[in-house]
This record gives C-alpha cells, sequence and structure tokens, in this order.
C-alpha cells in the first residue's frame, strides 16, 4: 500500500514571500492532518478534514495560512506571506476513520521542511 | 495547544536497558497513542491502547494507561541503537489527534 506522500521535501524562501505544499493521502483515508512541527517541539495540529469538510481549524493563523482539500482527496496548504517563525517541518497525515470517535492510527508523510529567511 | 506531557525530555541509556517514558493529558479520551520519529523523518505509528484498556504489548513495548490519572507510560524492553528516536505521545479525543512534546531517546552500544 503507498504511503501518505508530500511535496516538495525542502523549501527555501524569503519572508514575505507565498509558498505550497501538496499532501497525497492514502487511498480511502477520509481523514486528513496538516501538522506544523518546529525544530524540538512535538507536532501541532492546523487542520484536520474529514472528507473536505473542515473538522477543527483553530490552530490555524487564518491571516497567512489557507488549506484545502480537493474532492476528499489530495490537500494543499498554502502560506502567504512567510514569516520567519514558520520555519518549521510541515507534516501531512491520514488516517481511515470515517466517523468520529473512531479508533484508528494516523500516518505520516515524510514532511516538508521549510526554512523562511 | 499540547494535550499530553512527556517526561523525561531526554533519556541516554545503554544498549540491553529498558526505557521508560510517560505521558500526562488534561481532558478525557478515546484512545492514546505512542509514535515515533528519527529524525528527519515523518512519524511512525508504534501502538494505540483505548480508553477502557489497562495495558497492551507489542514486542518489546509495553503500554499502561490510567485514565483516573490521565497518565500513560510507554516501555522498550532490551533497548537497541536503532531504538534512538523521538517518542511522542498522542491522545485522541473526538477522532483528533494531539501530540505531546515527545522524549528524545539515545541508546548508546
Amino acid at each position: 500500500e503507498a504511503g501518505v506522500a508530500q511535496s516538495p521535501r525542502y523549501k527555501i524562501i524569503e519572508k514575505r514571500q507565498s509558498v505550497a505544499f501538496w499532501c497525497n493521502p492514502i487511498s480511502g483515508h477520509a481523514t486528513l492532518y496538516w501538522y506544523q512541527q518546529i525544530l524540538g517541539q512535538g507536532p501541532k495540529l492546523l487542520i484536520q478534514f474529514q472528507n473536505n469538510g473542515v473538522v477543527d481549524d483553530s490552530q490555524l493563523p487564518k491571516d497567512r495560512f489557507s488549506a484545502e482539500r480537493l474532492k476528499g482527496v489530495d490537500s494543499t496548504l498554502k502560506i502567504q506571506p512567510a514569516k520567519l517563525e514558520d520555519s518549521a517541518v510541515y507534516l501531512c497525515a491520514s488516517s481511515l476513520a470515517r466517523v468520529l470517535d473512531s479508533y484508528t492510527e494516523a500516518f505520516f508523510g515524510q514532511g516538508t521542511r521549510l526554512t523562511v529567511v | 495547544s499540547q494535550q499530553g506531557e512527556e517526561d523525561p525530555q531526554a533519556l541516554s541509556i545503554q544498549e540491553g536497558e529498558n526505557a521508560t517514558m510517560n505521558c500526562s493529558y488534561k481532558t478525557s479520551i478515546n484512545n492514546l497513542q505512542w509514535y515515533r520519529q528519527n529524525s528527519g523523518r515523518g512519524l511512525v505509528h508504534l501502538i494505540l491502547i483505548r480508553s477502557n484498556e489497562r495495558e497492551k504489548h507489542s514486542g518489546r513495548l509495553r503500554v499502561t494507561l490510567d485514565t483516573s490519572k490521565k497518565s500513560s507510560s510507554l516501555l522498550i524492553t532490551a533497548s537497541r541503537a536503532a531504538d534512538t528516536a523521538s517518542y511522542f505521545c498522542a491522545t485522541n479525543a473526538g477522532n483528533m489527534l494531539t501530540f505531546g512534546g515527545g522524549t528524545r531517546l539515545m541508546v548508546k552500544p
């Protein structure tokens, strides 16, 4: 079974520029997560989709971050404009769970390492 | 905000020794999961324990859950150098998966 695919693996941009990350979850997985992981810290949930609907985006800085999940499959996360503190690894994960309160694990992609200079 | 907090933040042991990591959380959960992350890589799921379970085993891993104390522990027995990684607990509530800050484990050969 193919895993969660993310691209690009690495990205270096200047502050105030824009950047987009792409994620292709495991086929059939209803739930998709985007996490931000700053060096030395645990992953912080940015946004969670159930199919193509948003379940939670309470920690997404909506003035600069946006995300969408097209047709309930692929997802993109965009930052515009980027700040220095956005330097982090952006992880995408997917889960088979189709309903809330389900007991399934999440599968993670390799992440995109973003450096803002 | 992070639901779970791991303790210790860093742990260094010799190969063959056991490693114990603890996780505390704040709110009611459906299940608690442990993940491993090698440097520069994505997270890999290790084990899931449901809120109505108290102990679970998988190979050299043993996880306990005490919902009255809102805490969990991960025990890795007979550690190997290849176990060197960061370990995270993640609480699942309402299908939201929230991670702690992690324990960085180093196993010296």
